[in-house]
């Protein structure tokens, strides 16, 4: 397809267990973003890669998450023993470039559910 | 400690009326403006960007004015639709800071015929 892609689109899991969120980004664009929703709240980043690199972390939330890209292409979003507050929809993005006419291109998300 | 803020959670407009949606923010580092609109199950969409050295840019039906001093900005959607219900996110990027747009809560924009 033309545009960002997230698997899952929906994924319920028990507190405690991993979880591995995956996106693939439009073919060609260098840059890619994280960021989660959570119920009534606005975007809230997470880390971004500019090619396989990621030189902004800071938004993890803490060290039970983990994100990582290879071939410049496909991300995936790891998080380790899954707490209720991880509940949200995680959204990945991608751009052509980092300026300013580079909008970022966002994907359906993935829906996380913790019971 | 939001630095973007969209105060008004839900607007109600008319068709054929001008839509206005607010965006405040606190950080005077903000030098690049984005407005986003989100369907329902669909990942947010770019509609229209104001740089600083900017007070208004226009785009169709859309127009988005900056006041730096009031670090103020707004959405004008004129003449609204019923298409346009959704939700519109305000985002600021710093200067030199590329990778991150911090975003607005959001505000649901909805066209009633």
């Amino acid at each position: 397809g033309a545009g960002v892609s997230q698997s899952p689109s929906n994924k319920v899991t028990e507190k405690g267990k991993d979880v591995e969120l995956r996106c693939d980004p439009i073919s060609g664009h260098t840059a890619l973003y994280w960021y989660r929703q959570s119920l009534g709240q606005g975007l809230e980043f997470l880390i971004y890669f500019q090619g396989n690199s990621a030189p902004d972390k800071s938004g993890l939330p803490s060290d039970r998450f983990s994100a990582e890209r290879t071939g410049g292409s496909v991300s995936t979003l790891t998080i380790q023993r899954t707490q209720q507050e991880d509940s949200a929809v995680y959204l990945c993005a991608s751009s052509f470039g980092m300026g300013d006419n580079s909008p970022l291109h966002f994907g359906n998300g993935t829906r996380l559910t913790v019971t | 400690d939001q630095q973007v803020k969209q105060n008004s959670p839900s607007l109600s407009v008319q068709e054929g009326r001008i839509s206005i949606l607010n965006c405040d923010y606190t950080n005077s580092m903000f030098d690049y403006f984005l407005w986003y609109k989100k369907y329902p199950a669909e990942g947010p969409t770019f509609l229209i960007s104001i740089s600083s050295i900017k007070d208004k840019n226009e785009d169709g039906r859309f127009t988005v004015f900056l006041n730096k001093s009031a670090k103020h900005l707004s959405l004008h959607i004129v003449p609204s639709q019923p298409g346009d219900s959704a939700v519109y996110f305000c985002a600021a990027r710093k200067g030199g800071s590329q990778g991150n747009l911090i975003f607005g809560k959001g505000t649901k924009l909805s066209v009633k015929p």
